[in-house]
């Protein structure tokens, strides 16, 4: 079955500075992958997805991740976090014989002043 | 911009009871699912619907959870008789035509469900 790690609950940092929430997944034949973000008290609002082709992925509010096959990972990363970005970070899966979105854990990325 | 919507935005039951939580897609969508998150936990799949049907389900869709789409709006999930363990934030999405795995689902803002 398909599974999704997010390795680090929670990631602290100052504004302005640069962050990487790290996302690994189980290998299958293919996937599709997303970043998802919570902000307090809403839904789920996509950033950003992969499903083939160029293995970085540009997003919304400035956010990019990267499709790693051979280490299964899909890092979301941006250069420089607003106190703005302040919310839970989700990365998840969707396998190709199935439509479901299979979610990791969750980050919650604090940025402080 | 269209956007899912749920209502209501927070549901307090008592254990043994009916709740209905609705959910209105995005109007060109044919997709439907919802997911759960209980606190500190995962968001999970609960089922998602498409042509007046159930395509996919988890395990912890059993019989006491069921969906319907009453009418060409909603798009509603039903728990016959709740358990404490019920408890958490449910969350509806819709998906665009073709419903392919590819396909951006699109949440709503969740309904929190407290069973006491």
């Amino acid at each position: 079955a398909q599974s999704v790690t997010q390795l680090d609950s929670q990631v602290p940092v100052f504004e302005e500075a640069p962050v990487e929430l790290r996302c690994n997944y189980s290998s299958s034949v293919s996937v599709y992958l997303f970043w998802y973000v919570q902000y307090p008290n809403q839904g789920l609002q996509l950033l950003l997805k992969y499903l083939s082709g160029s293995t970085l992925v540009k997003g919304i509010n400035g956010f990019e991740a990267e499709f790693n096959k051979s280490q299964t990972s899909f890092h979301l990363r941006k250069p420089s976090v607003h106190i703005s970005d302040t919310a839970e970070y989700f990365c998840a899966v969707v396998g190709d014989s199935s439509y479901k979105l299979i979610f990791g854990s969750g980050t919650r990325l604090l940025v402080r002043p | 911009e269209p956007e899912v919507t749920q209502t209501p935005s927070h549901q307090v039951t008592q254990m043994g009871q009916e709740v209905i939580l609705r959910c209105v897609p995005i109007s060109n969508h044919l997709y439907f699912y919802w997911y759960r998150q209980i606190l500190g936990q995962k968001v999970e799949f609960l089922v998602s619907f498409y042509n007046n049907e159930i395509s996919e389900k988890s395990e912890i869709f059993d019989d006491q959870f069921s969906v319907e789409r009453p009418d060409g709006s909603n798009f509603t999930l039903k728990i016959r008789s709740t358990k404490l363990e019920d408890s958490a934030m449910y969350f509806c999405a819709s998906s665009l035509t073709s419903g392919g795995a590819g396909d951006t689902q699109y949440f709503g803002p969740g309904t929190r469900l407290t069973v006491l």
